[in-house]
């Protein structure tokens, strides 16, 4: 159970082309998404905060307008990099958490690498 | 953004020998979560600890989640080559409708196994 499904797994394109990657969940409903972006050797960095019907929720420093996230369904979340370039070059990663009564651990999918020419 | 104290960094280690690696932090948490990252890939969950001084395991790995709600370890007994890979600690906020249940990740613990 609990699996998430990112798509695609790897994007080369065009600078000031805009990308849109899909984080699936499989088998439960995600109230809540989380987008990461990783950087070769480091940690994960949350960039936003998605939440089923709402606005999504960004943090400090990451630019909503470049990064577009849409959550319209309880199975689907998207991210839109708009207008790419070469600096947003990286590997992007969607987690799911169901709405919990407790905290409910996140699920990964397998990750987009982009990128950008 | 703000990240976990995990050591080591980095482990290298024969095949069949015991493993451990620790996070430590500033804040409390009520959930700690261990995660296991292949090249190109996601992390994948191991363990979820939910109360303090709670031990747990899964097979070879065995997880605790501190008492003091500000650490955990994880061990991973007799490694084998398959364990090769990047161990990621998170601590997990309270789901309260400003944090939405974010992780706070360690950075990372690289295992490599020999034969």
């Amino acid at each position: 159970g609990a699996v998430v499904s990112q798509h695609p797994s790897w994007v080369i394109c065009k600078s000031g082309t805009s990308v849109k990657i899909e984080c699936r969940s499989l088998d439960f409903q995600a109230t809540t998404m989380f987008w990461y972006r990783q950087f070769p050797k480091q940690s994960l960095m949350l960039m936003a905060t998605s939440n089923e019907g709402s606005k999504a929720t960004y943090e400090q420093g990451v630019e909503k307008d470049k990064f577009l996230i849409n959550h319209a369904s309880l199975t689907l979340s998207t991210l839109t990099v708009t207008s790419a370039h070469p600096e947003d070059s990286s590997f992007y990663i969607c987690s799911a958490s169901s709405r919990p009564r407790g905290n409910q651990p996140q699920h990964f999918g397998d990750g987009t690498r982009l990128s950008i020419l | 953004g703000q990240q976990l104290n995990q050591s080591p960094q980095s482990m290298f280690i024969q095949e069949g020998e015991d493993v451990s690696m620790n996070c430590t932090s500033s804040s409390i948490f009520n959930t700690w979560l261990w995660y296991k990252q292949d090249p190109g890939e996601g992390p994948v969950l191991l363990i979820a600890l939910y109360k303090a001084g709670e031990l747990t395991s899964n097979g070879r790995l065995t997880a605790q989640f501190g008492i003091t709600r500000k650490d955990s370890f994880l061990n991973i007994s007799a490694s084998i080559p398959s364990d090769v890979g990047i161990y990621f600690c998170a601590g997990q906020l309270v789901m309260t409708t400003d944090s939405w249940g974010k992780l706070q990740f360690g950075a990372g613990t690289q295992v490599v196994v020999t034969p």
